[in-house]
């Protein structure tokens, strides 16, 4: 079975800063990974996605992810954020597991900007 | 290209009532999924159909069915409505594969449709 793990429910940044979200993983058999963003009142936007090769995945926004099969993590980053990045943040994990495919989603981060 | 689209954008029903909820898939994608939003919460799995045949089901109760039309677009019902299925139900499109192999594609998401039961 496979599962999601975001370690931080809130991530309040002042605007400029860092950021990562974390989120760790586990599955029995070889994963996707995935992050979406959701603003207010819409669905989720794929913000970037690893299916192979580099681990040092680059996405929408000014975002980067990283693979990391021995931690079994993919944390999220943005060397700075602005008001705009304000939203919830959900890490996906997808696998062929008992004959379908399967997309298992995280709990989410919520993603605050001070100014 | 229009994006997903759903329907009803909001719903209010009442305990023990019937609701259908409809999802319009991105024009070429053949695979349509349905997800429940509780707040606070990530997106539960529930169906996913592909060429109107269902190929994946979460752990929701039988009141939760779906179906796929042959335009590709989809409906989710859920009979016997209570108090606790009160969520965000998000419908997301992707190309879909006939092996079903297309775990890697990204999903396409609607805005949702709101349901509230009371």
């Amino acid at each position: 079975a496979q599962s999601v793990t975001q370690l931080d429910s809130q991530v309040p940044v002042f605007e400029e800063a860092p950021v990562e979200l974390r989120c760790n993983y586990s599955s029995s058999v070889s994963v996707y990974l995935f992050w979406y963003v959701q603003y207010p009142n819409q669905g989720l936007q794929l913000l970037l996605k690893y299916l192979s090769g580099s681990t040092l995945v680059k996405g929408i926004n000014g975002f980067e992810a990283e693979f990391n099969k021995s931690q079994t993590s993919f944390h999220l980053r943005k060397p700075s954020v602005h008001i705009s990045d304000t939203a919830e943040y959900f890490c996906a994990v997808s696998a062929w597991y008992s004959s379908a495919s399967k997309i298992i989603f995280g709990s989410g981060t919520r993603l605050s900007i001070r100014p | 290209d229009a994006g997903v689209t759903q329907s009803p954008t909001h719903l209010i029903k009442t305990r023990g009532q019937q609701v259908t909820l409809r999802c319009s898939p991105i024009s070429g994608h053949k695979s349509v999924s349905w997800y429940q939003q509780v707040l606070g919460q990530g997106p539960q799995f529930i169906f996913q159909y592909y060429e109107k045949e269902e190929r994946g089901r979460g752990n929701f109760p039988d009141r939760f069915s779906a179906r796929q039309f042959p335009n590709y677009s989809s409906e989710l019902n859920v009979n016997a409505l209570l108090l606790g299925d009160s969520a965000l139900y998000l419908c997301a499109s992707s190309l879909g594969d006939e092996g079903g192999t297309d775990y890697n594609s990204p999903l396409h998401f609607g805005n949702g449709t709101r349901l509230t039961v009371t």
